[in-house]
């Protein structure tokens, strides 16, 4: 079964650098996503993206977070400059969004920590 | 804001018996999904519901929707070890709020689950 495969699993970095996380969606899919959980909390959206734009995006991706589509099947997430409060899970998702499959499919996860 | 809550939190069960877990969230919205997450592992899709009445239902899982009352179950049936997990419900604010969805889910806050012995 097809499924969104993300990029490293693990990464370590320190703060006040730029790391890139990626993500290569299912094929036939059209909306992208990146979430977020912070150990032991709730899932956050962050970010949805569709015909290579930004769709909507929360207060959590501010300034310092992007997302590019550099080509027709990577999806990745760059933050220009990490803080200790971004270290979380991130989760790359996408959609088909029709009616026979709705739903949002999730990557493993890339575990960011910010040292 | 759309706000999503779950209860219990955490829910200790015995194998053997029947548990509900409820979903209320707080705007309108006739797409409302039901994930699965073990530990240190992604987001496994359970349930899609998408209309008032919904009843779906898989092995000894069954969840429904009630768009009028905003609340969301999942009852489990004869808990057995392996559904120990976090489970989460996740709201999509579709179009007739108002706007055009691109599928934002907002998440309740998970209910962790453990079956014992």
């Amino acid at each position: 079964e097809p499924e969104v495969t993300q990029t490293p699993s693990h990464q370590v970095t320190q703060m006040g650098q730029e790391v890139i996380l990626r993500c290569v969606p299912i094929s036939n899919h059209l909306y992208f996503y990146w979430y977020r959980q912070i150990l032991g909390q709730k899932v956050e959206f962050l970010v949805s993206f569709y015909n290579n734009e930004i769709s909507e995006k929360s207060e959590i991706f501010d300034d310092q977070f992007s997302v590019e589509r550099p080509d027709g099947s990577n999806f990745t997430l760059k933050i220009r400059s990490t803080k200790l409060e971004d270290s979380a899970m991130y989760f790359c998702a996408s959609s088909a969004r029709d009616r026979a499959k709705p739903e949002a499919f999730f990557g493993q996860g890339t575990r960011l920590t910010v040292v | 804001e759309l706000k999503v809550e779950q209860n219990p939190l955490f829910l200790s069960m015995q194998e053997g018996k029947n548990y509900t877990i409820y979903c209320n969230y707080s705007t309108t919205s006739d797409r409302l999904y039901w994930y699965r997450q073990d530990p240190g592992k992604s987001l496994e899709s359970l349930f899609v519901l998408l209309s008032n009445g919904a009843v779906k239902q898989e092995g000894r899982l069954m969840a429904s929707l009630d768009t009028k009352a905003r609340l969301s179950t999942l009852h489990i049936t004869a808990a057995v070890h392996d559904l120990s997990a976090t489970y989460f419900c996740a709201v999509d604010v579709a179009a007739n709020a108002g706007g055009t969805s691109y599928g934002k889910l907002t998440f309740g806050q998970g209910t962790i689950l453990t079956v014992h012995p």
